[in-house]
């Protein structure tokens, strides 16, 4: 029974346009939550992550928004650009040493 | 700086076959662990580790077993190889000090059972 959902296996956007990439999870005792970005043939990069305690995270063009009481998280790449063609996987993190994932979504920047 | 280092990066076993995956990491990490990447599944945690001596199941540990006996390393053993293992496998470590940002990942094994 996956606790953290990536509903969208797949995402398509044009260069310049904004990617928006959406993630629920079940377990209330999650309270670190994080995106993680990996290219074929190499181990997932983190990208960006955000605390229990706080709604919204930004780093450059990534910014990821927590909705604690959905139990929902986004993450938004504005401008998107042909290097951020990837798959995105969402990650939570309960203070048990262990990170819980999501199934991914895979994003293609059309040029 | 190696980072986390995985060997071999393929591999092809028969059915009942053994092997060993190895990860080692040069950075002084007390945590380390494996995880397994099937299509639609994600990454699921097999087995992990927050210290040498010390060990413990992930979600999905049937089938593999683990030891740590040295901080730098924590091989994968898959004892009798079956077609359902057939995955990719990343190991990860993280210094236990640090926020949950810090892991960082191998680049993987594709393991292939026929």
């Amino acid at each position: 029974d996956q606790q953290v959902k990536q509903n969208s296996p797949s995402l398509s956007v044009q260069e310049g346009r904004i990617s928006i990439l959406n993630c629920d999870y079940t377990n209330s005792m999650f309270d670190y939550f994080l995106w993680y970005k990996k290219y074929p043939a190499e181990g997932p990069t983190f990208l960006i992550s955000i605390s229990s305690i706080k709604d919204k995270n930004e780093d450059g063009r990534f910014t990821v928004f927590l909705n604690k009481s959905a139990k929902h998280l986004s993450l938004h790449i504005v401008p998107s650009q042909p290097g951020d063609s990837a798959v995105y996987f969402c990650a939570s993190y309960g203070n048990d040493y262990k990170l819980s994932f999501g199934a991914g979504t895979t994003v293609t920047v059309r040029a | 700086n190696a980072g986390v280092t995985q060997t071999p990066k393929f591999q092809v076993l028969k059915t009942g076959q053994s092997m060993t995956l190895q990860c080692a990491q040069d950075m002084n990490h007390e945590y380390m662990s494996w995880y397994r990447q099937d299509p639609g599944m994600g990454l699921r945690l097999i087995h992990y580790s927050v210290g040498a001596g010390i060990t413990d199941q992930g979600e999905v540990p049937n089938g593999y077993n683990v030891s740590r006996s040295t901080t730098e390393d924590f091989p994968l053993r898959l004892l009798s190889a079956a077609p359902s293992q057939t995955s990719v496998y990343f190991c990860a470590s993280r210094d236990l000090s640090g926020p949950p940002d810090g892991y960082t990942f191998g680049s993987g094994t594709r393991l292939t059972v026929v």
